[in-house]
Parts: structure tokens; C-alpha cells; sequence
């Protein structure tokens, strides 16, 4: 089937640092995309959402940007704390038919924030 | 967003034997799933647990192996049969109201198979 992947699997960054973390997907008919974030032990947390009718989406301290084009996802992190040291996944959506409400999950990376 | 329970959140099982996870929502939610988490690795969608009907499996799962219940709106099993050590993973259930696409997990099952 169709799959979701990452550029880059480790991110290490400086505490106060500003990240970015991207996603590759190849499903031209996806429409919906979210960011997971990780903790080791932990199971998945809702991060943000977006979509396809958007290009960007702001959080609190998180941006997701959505290239169409190049079927492009983004996850930047403003001002990167030691807690947001995790493993963060990107998912995409199909919508209708047999693909309705599944998500497609990325590979992972993995971001440190070192202090 | 609905809050998750899994039960057992940790097992360590004998190869052959069967266990069943339990994953409980505390709210009514339209679709419920199945995921397992290989060390290391991505989610991947086991199935979609369908309330009073058989589960909907992706494909490389059948229900011999992971059959699933979902007898109302809020509660689902997943039985892990006839174990290996193949199946040494995370389980993870997950839930969603609306939109049904925003799903929310639970914390998950470790499970190794001795």
C-alpha cells in the first residue's frame, strides 16, 4: 500500500533551539495528516492535525506546514525543552471508502534536545 | 480527546500459549483500532475493530491469530494466539469519535514471548 516516510531518523538539537522535523508521503489522495509524538514507555500523543485545505497550522510552540505539491509535511518545534525529547511520527488519512479513519504511519525520528 | 486504558500494560508469556489485551474507553467513540509495535519500529495497523461484528484485518493478519472483540461503543479485546517469539511487541489500541480520522492511543501492551 501507500506509505508515509521520514527524511531524516535522529534530530539532535540544543535546548532553546528551534526544529524541524519533516515527512515524505506518497498518497496523493491523503487528506489528512497528524503528528504523534513518542515517549519512551508511553504510548502515542496527539500532537496537531492538519488538512489537505491547509498549508499551515500553529499550536502551542508546534507548526505544521503541508506542501501539496511535493507531498511534504513538516513539524517545527519552537523553543525545543529537554521534555520534548521524544520519537515523532507522522500518520496520513485517506478519505472515504475502505481507507476511511486509517492512519498510514511515517518510519520515526527520533529528536534529543540536549540541555 | 478520549482517555485510553490497556490491561496488562507488561507480559511475559510461554511460547504456544494465548493472551488476551483489554483496551477501555472512557467515552463513546465511533472506531476503535488494533496496532502492533515492533522494537524499534513504526505503527503498524493490525485492524479496526468493528462493534457487534467481525473485525475488519489488513493485510499479513487474520483472526485465527488476533481475534478481536468489540461488544459496545467503548471496550475491545485482542487475543494474541498460539504465541512466538515473533510476536514480542508493543500492542497498541487506539479510538476515535470526530472527526473519525483524529485517533487517540492508549499506552500500550508490552509483550514478550519467551
Amino acid at each position: 500500500g501507500e506509505s508515509v516516510g521520514l527524511h531524516l531518523p535522529t534530530l539532535s538539537v540544543q535546548e532553546g533551539d528551534n526544529s524541524i522535523i519533516n515527512c515524505a508521503y506518497s498518497n496523493s489522495a491523503s487528506d489528512y495528516f497528524i503528528w504523534y509524538k513518542q515517549e519512551s514507555g508511553k504510548g502515542p500523543q496527539f500532537i496537531i492535525d492538519i488538512r489537505s485545505n491547509m498549508d499551515k497550522r500553529q499550536g502551542q510552540r508546534v507548526t505544521v506546514l503541508l506542501n501539496k505539491t511535493v507531498k511534504h509535511l513538516s513539524l517545527q518545534i519552537a523553543a525545543t525543552q529537554p521534555g520534548d525529547s521524544a520519537v515523532y511520527f507522522c500518520a496520513e488519512s485517506a478519505a472515504g471508502g475502505t481507507s476511511y479513519g486509517k492512519l498510514t504511519f511515517g518510519q520515526g525520528t527520533i529528536l534529543t534536545v540536549h540541555p | 480527546s478520549a482517555v485510553i486504558s490497556q490491561k496488562p500494560s507488561r507480559d511475559i508469556c510461554q511460547r504456544g500459549t494465548s493472551l488476551t489485551i483489554q483496551c477501555q474507553v472512557d467515552s463513546q467513540v465511533t472506531m476503535m483500532f488494533w496496532y502492533r509495535q515492533q522494537p524499534g519500529q513504526s505503527l503498524t495497523l493490525i485492524a479496526t475493530a468493528n462493534q457487534g461484528s467481525e473485525a475488519t484485518y489488513e493485510s499479513g493478519f487474520v483472526i485465527d491469530k488476533f481475534p478481536i472483540s468489540r461488544p459496545n461503543l467503548t471496550f475491545s479485546t485482542l487475543t494474541v494466539s498460539n504465541m512466538s517469539p515473533e510476536d514480542s511487541s508493543i500492542y497498541l489500541c487506539s479510538a476515535s469519535g470526530l472527526p473519525a480520522e483524529t485517533q487517540y492511543f492508549g499506552p500500550g501492551t508490552r509483550l514478550l514471548v519467551l
